[in-house]
């Protein structure tokens, strides 16, 4: 069965401070996708980015970049230079075809990021 | 409007009342989705919908009774709750390509903060 594994729970850090959060996967697929999504006070859950599982680049958004890498079954997510706009809850999620038709997410516990001034 | 909205935005219901929670997307979408967020747990898939047609209840008690009339609305008709309910339920969409699996990103509404007394 698919399950995503955010060991952090809660993360505080100084302002302008680099920051990883990390997401680890299970999945016996082979073709799978994750996602991070950031969920603000506000509570509204913003989507950041989806990777397949057949493209292992890296990528970078301005302050933020993902790497995937499958040898470990990480996704884990940097922001550099934090700012206090980034203080949220992130959750990593992997959508694999064991969950059947739609896009049916499997959410990890999300980590609580504090970014203090 | 745009995205994914959400009405109420938050609501306080004894266990013997009778409420409604409303969804309505302006993406175009074809899938919509009802999730339940509590403190210090994962998300939890409710219910799925695809072209107006419910292909996923996730075990959800019968308190708890979904609705989607056409494929930008969805309502969670709710009745006789407990306590135990009281949470964040987030209503999101998704455009789903095909009848297998889709990995596509969902996109999120702000939720409706329930309190059962």
């Amino acid at each position: 069965a698919q399950k995503v594994t955010q060991a952090q729970t809660e993360i505080s850090v100084v302002e302008k401070e680099d920051v990883t959060l990390d997401c680890v996967y299970e999945t016996r697929d082979t073709t799978y996708y994750l996602f991070w999504y950031k969920q603000p006070p506000s509570g509204e859950l913003v989507f950041l980015i989806r990777r397949n599982s057949f493209d292992e680049q890296n990528e970078i958004s301005g302050r933020y970049s993902w790497n995937f890498q499958k040898s470990t079954s990480s996704f884990n997510f940097t922001i550099t230079a934090s700012q206090v706009v980034d203080s949220a809850v992130y959750f990593c999620a992997l959508s694999d075809s064991t969950t059947g038709a739609n896009s049916k997410l499997t959410f990890g516990k999300g980590i609580t990021l504090s970014v203090r001034p | 409007e745009t995205g994914v909205t959400q009405t109420p935005r938050h609501l306080v219901m004894g266990m013997t009342n009778k409420k409604s929670l409303k969804c309505e997307q302006h993406l175009g979408h074809n899938a919509m989705y009802w999730y339940k967020q509590s403190a210090k747990k994962p998300l939890e898939l409710m219910f799925v919908y695809n072209f107006k047609e419910q292909t996923e209840n996730n075990s959800v008690p019968s308190r708890f009774s979904p609705e989607c009339p056409n494929s930008s609305h969805l309502f969670l008709h709710l009745h006789t709750l407990q306590p135990e309910d009281s949470a964040l339920y987030l209503c999101a969409s998704s455009q789903e390509t095909s009848a297998t699996s889709s990995y596509n990103e969902q996109f999120f509404g702000p939720g409706t903060r329930l309190t059962v007394l």
